[in-house]
């Protein structure tokens, strides 16, 4: 059964700042890994999909990593600003369905 | 504007009695998802859709039933064997399969009194 960890839980840097966030899998047979971000109380956005056959991808001061035979993918997110702050949540895709992690829960400081 | 609506926002339950959750979806797309999401948890599968008038379960099926009857909606309906209901529940729908960027409804709050 494929599980997702997203560490750390929760994550507070001052506005400027790089934002790295981890996510790790334990099962690298995937199709492609998704990283979403949910507002409080409100559903999910996509906000980047990488095939499993790349390595990364990138969208505006998003860029993802992904490295498949280690089960690690990683989100950064350039000079941070406030309204950064949401939950990040990555998924991985294995046969029929999308396996998420808990999220970090991120909080930019102005 | 196309997007995925799932109403009621917030719904409030009795023990013993069933609700349906909606969720409809303008954007052509084949398949459709439940989730729930409790907190400090990632998204748990419920029921997924691949096609009209065909429905598989997901990771926590039990107390739960869906219909595909329009490639449009894709009800939920919680009844009363579901034993803890209490959660936000996510519908989402891609073009084709679960490989297939997602998209995600605004979500419904369900409250068992």
């Amino acid at each position: 059964k494929q599980e997702v960890t997203q560490i750390p839980a929760a994550l507070s840097v001052p506005e400027g700042e790089n934002l790295v966030l981890n996510c790790s899998f334990t099962d690298s047979a995937i199709y492609n890994l998704q990283w979403f971000r949910q507002d409080p109380g409100k559903g999910l956005t996509s906000l980047l999909l990488i095939q499993s056959s790349q390595r990364e991808q990138t969208s505006g001061r998003l860029n993802a990593s992904l490295d498949k035979s280690s089960g690690r993918s990683t989100l950064y997110i350039a000079a941070s600003q406030p309204g950064d702050s949401a939950t990040y949540l990555c998924a991985v895709t294995n046969d029929y369905k999308l396996s998420f992690g808990a999220g970090t829960t991120v909080t930019v400081r102005a | 504007d196309g997007g995925i609506t799932q109403s009621p926002k917030y719904l409030f339950r009795k023990e013993g009695q069933n609700v349906t959750l909606s969720c409809e979806q303008n954007l052509n797309h084949d398949a459709m998802y439940w989730y729930r999401q409790d907190p400090g948890q990632g998204l748990r599968l419920i029921y997924y859709s691949q096609i009209v008038n065909d429905f598989q379960k997901g990771d926590i099926a039990e107390g739960y039933s869906v219909s595909r009857e329009k490639k449009e909606s894709f009800p939920l309906t919680v009844t009363s064997a579901q034993k803890n209901p209490t959660a936000f529940y996510l519908c989402a729908s891609s073009m084709t399969g679960t490989t297939d960027t997602q998209y995600f409804g605004p979500g419904t709050r369900l409250t068992v009194l």
